[in-house]
């Protein structure tokens, strides 16, 4: 079966730099990668997806890249701020965006102002 | 509310117990999915239902979990004979028929926090 990989675990930023979450997956079908924010106590919430037929998607300040040969995907999250601060999820999934998602563990971003 | 429901929100029981988590989905919404997340891990997947049949049960732990969805709507977790490490957060999540504006999000609830002392 799928399994997504995640690091850092921790990561720490002064307010206003840019973050860097990195993904791996196992499974080369996999075909839908979404991003997920969980703030302390809360309800992960979708904050942006990409599929496989693109390497790039936009939104804001948050963009996320997919390497299909690698089977890697990052998200990168630029002028940060303490609002940010929270544990984001990577997930993937080969039943495009219906079926189960395959989470990481999670990285705990803090911003610092 | 107009989002995913989960009840109770906390449950403490005692070991061999036997324990049933309630989720109600956004009304319409086709697909709903069951997981489990333990302190300082990502949701780990139980099963997803389409419609009011089990389209994937892969991810069910052994045989004391067991899931219901018997109308389309409502489901029900249900584990029996509660073991210390079935501890967590079991979330619940819905989404909407695959269609032009489906974005393709899951929209969880809140959790029931479930505590096996």
């Amino acid at each position: 079966g799928e399994n997504v990989e995640q690091h850092p675990s921790t990561l720490s930023v002064q307010e206003g730099d840019s973050a860097v979450i990195k993904c791996t997956y196992s499974d080369s079908a996999s075909n839908y990668f979404p991003w997920y924010k969980q703030e302390l106590g809360k309800r992960p919430q979708l904050i942006i997806d990409i599929r496989s037929n693109v390497g790039e998607k936009k939104d804001q300040r948050i963009a996320v890249t997919l390497n299909k040969t690698a089977k890697h995907f990052s998200l990168h999250i630029t002028e940060t701020q303490p609002e940010d601060s929270a544990v984001y999820f990577c997930a993937a999934s080969n039943r495009g965006s219906q079926g189960n998602l395959i989470f990481g563990k999670g990285t705990k971003l803090s911003v610092k102002p | 509310g107009a989002g995913v429901s989960q009840t109770p929100s906390n449950k403490v029981t005692e070991k061999g117990k036997y324990v049933e988590l309630r989720c109600d989905p956004i009304s319409g919404h086709t697909a709903l999915y069951w997981y489990r997340q333990s302190l300082g891990q990502g949701p780990e997947f139980l099963i997803y239902f389409q419609g009011t049949g089990a389209a994937d049960d892969s991810g069910l732990p052994n045989d004391r979990f067991f899931a219901v969805r018997p109308e389309g709507s409502v489901s029900t977790l249900k584990i029996q004979r509660t073991e210390r490490g079935d501890s967590a957060v079991y979330l619940c999540a819905s989404s909407p028929p695959v269609g032009r504006n489906y974005r393709g999000e899951l929209f969880f609830g809140e959790g029931s926090r479930l505590t096996v002392l």
